[in-house]
């Protein structure tokens, strides 16, 4: 029980489809990540949200597109996704100024066709 | 760019034993946190570590920031079947936040 929701919690688009994850945070922290989970490889942070502002995206394609509209909502637009973008999507947040706390939720498991 | 070396990438043992597992970097880290995943699920944080030397326990678990703040170690003792899981090692460098460097993750599977 991690207080970060996400949804859905499974997930399969074509090449051409649009989709949008969403994660949820009932713990009151004011900061907001992205993770991409791939097998064999380290967690890979995608995007950082710090008071609903995005502080850091690690190059990221374009083709994913995040969107924190408040503190305790953040989204991921997915869009023209490739085969190789198919891993679990976790979202985390945490509180300032402990950052390195991220409490993580379960994850969404795309498969782009 | 930085590395953790999380070591090692499985561990098959029977209920009871002790497990050890650690994590080393070329780079100092000011913060060490030990996540556990179960399959299906997110990380969950069992320990955060903040000073070199610091040696932090949770149940049967015990960390260690160790002293150099280029490496942590990780204990499990008197292992049971829900220790299942995949154990990973992060680090912080302080600073800008959200910057967390992952391990690559200590499979874990636990013989009854």
């Amino acid at each position: 029980e991690t207080g970060v929701t996400q949804t859905p919690r499974h997930l399969v688009m074509g090449m051409t489809n649009k989709k949008s994850l969403k994660c949820e945070q009932h713990l009151g922290h004011n900061a907001m990540y992205w993770y991409k989970q791939s097998a064999k490889k380290p967690l890979e942070l995608m995007f950082v949200y710090s008071l609903e502002e995005r502080v850091e995206n690690n190059s990221v394609p374009s083709r994913f597109s995040p969107e924190c509209p408040n503190s305790s909502h953040l989204f991921l637009h997915l869009h023209t996704l490739q085969p190789e973008d198919s891993a679990l999507y976790l979202c985390a947040s945490s509180q300032e100024p402990v950052y390195n706390e991220q409490f993580f939720g379960p994850g969404t498991r795309l498969t782009v066709l | 760019g930085q590395q953790l070396n999380q070591s090692p990438q499985s561990m098959f043992i029977q209920e009871g034993e002790d497990v050890s597992m650690n994590c080393t970097s070329s780079s100092i880290f000011n913060t060490w946190l030990w996540y556990k995943q179960d399959p299906g699920e997110g990380p969950v944080l069992l320990i955060a570590l903040y000073k070199a030397g610091e040696l932090t326990s949770n149940g049967r678990l015990t960390a260690q920031f160790g002293i150099t703040r280029k490496d942590s170690f990780l204990n499990i003792s008197a292992s049971i079947p829900s220790d299942v899981g995949i154990y990973f090692c992060a680090g912080h460098r302080g600073g800008s936040q959200g910057n967390l460097i992952f391990g690559k993750g200590t499979k874990l599977s636990v013989k009854p």
